[in-house]
């Protein structure tokens, strides 16, 4: 079975921009979780959607925005980027998004903001 | 809230040597608990969970955690390291409110030396 598919692996934008990150869970899962990886923060949950809706949502301003799809892929768009926005952004895909079933990710897409 | 602390940003063990790595967790209930391993340019792998069902969790890789509750501990151990056991290791939390949302730790790096 497949495993979190992430694209692209690497991305390189301007301040100011907007870029969108693309999320494959593996085949069945219905949860896709966002989170954000850096220095200094560590990991930093930024929002789930479980089919279609979002769940949950971390502390992160509106910029920060995301989406499900009917076949469970979701994408996440940060707008008007930010150096701060720099990070390796993962994705994490689980069977029933809830109780103890476990968060599988991806390999993550590592953005950088110049 | 839930928060989690693991004890030493470095641990350095020699090859062969016992590992061990620390997870403090606060949460008001009984959380769901488990430990990820990042290697280099990569994802998050799960090691291990922690389901209620024992409280002596074994795990990928040889590793094993065991859960105390009085302590509110769930640290990782490993009897032998292995060079390719050098990565950084988190330990985080789920809540059982219905989300699959993850708390981590700050991460732990473990350094193998030969």
């Amino acid at each position: 079975k497949a495993g979190v598919t992430q694209t692209p692996r690497y991305l390189i934008k301007t301040r100011g921009q907007q870029v969108t990150l693309s999320c494959s869970p593996i085949s069945g899962h219905r949860s896709v979780s966002w989170y954000q990886q850096t220095p200094g923060q560590g990991l930093q949950f930024l929002f789930e959607y479980f089919s279609e809706t979002q769940r949950n949502k971390g502390n992160f301003p509106g910029r920060f925005s995301g989406r499900q799809f009917s076949n469970s892929r979701s994408e996440m768009n940060v707008s008007t980027l930010e150096l701060g926005d720099s990070a390796l952004y993962l994705c994490a895909s689980s069977w029933r998004g809830k109780d103890n079933s476990p968060l599988h990710f991806g390999n993550g897409t590592r953005l950088t903001v110049t | 809230a839930q928060s989690v602390t693991q004890l030493g940003s470095h641990v350095s063990v020699s090859e062969g040597a016992l590992v061990l790595l620390r997870c403090n967790y606060s949460s008001s209930v009984p959380p769901y608990l488990f430990w990820y391993v990042q290697y280099p340019n990569q994802g998050l792998q799960l090691l291990l969970k922690y389901t209620s069902a024992a409280t002596l969790v074994k795990g990928i890789n040889g590793f094993e955690a065991e859960f105390k509750k009085s302590e509110t501990s769930f640290h990782l151990t490993k009897p032998s390291a292995h060079m390719s056991d050098a990565a950084e290791y988190f330990c985080a939390v789920m809540a059982n409110s219905g989300y699959s949302t993850l708390t981590f730790g700050k991460g732990t790096m473990l350094l193998v030396s030969p």
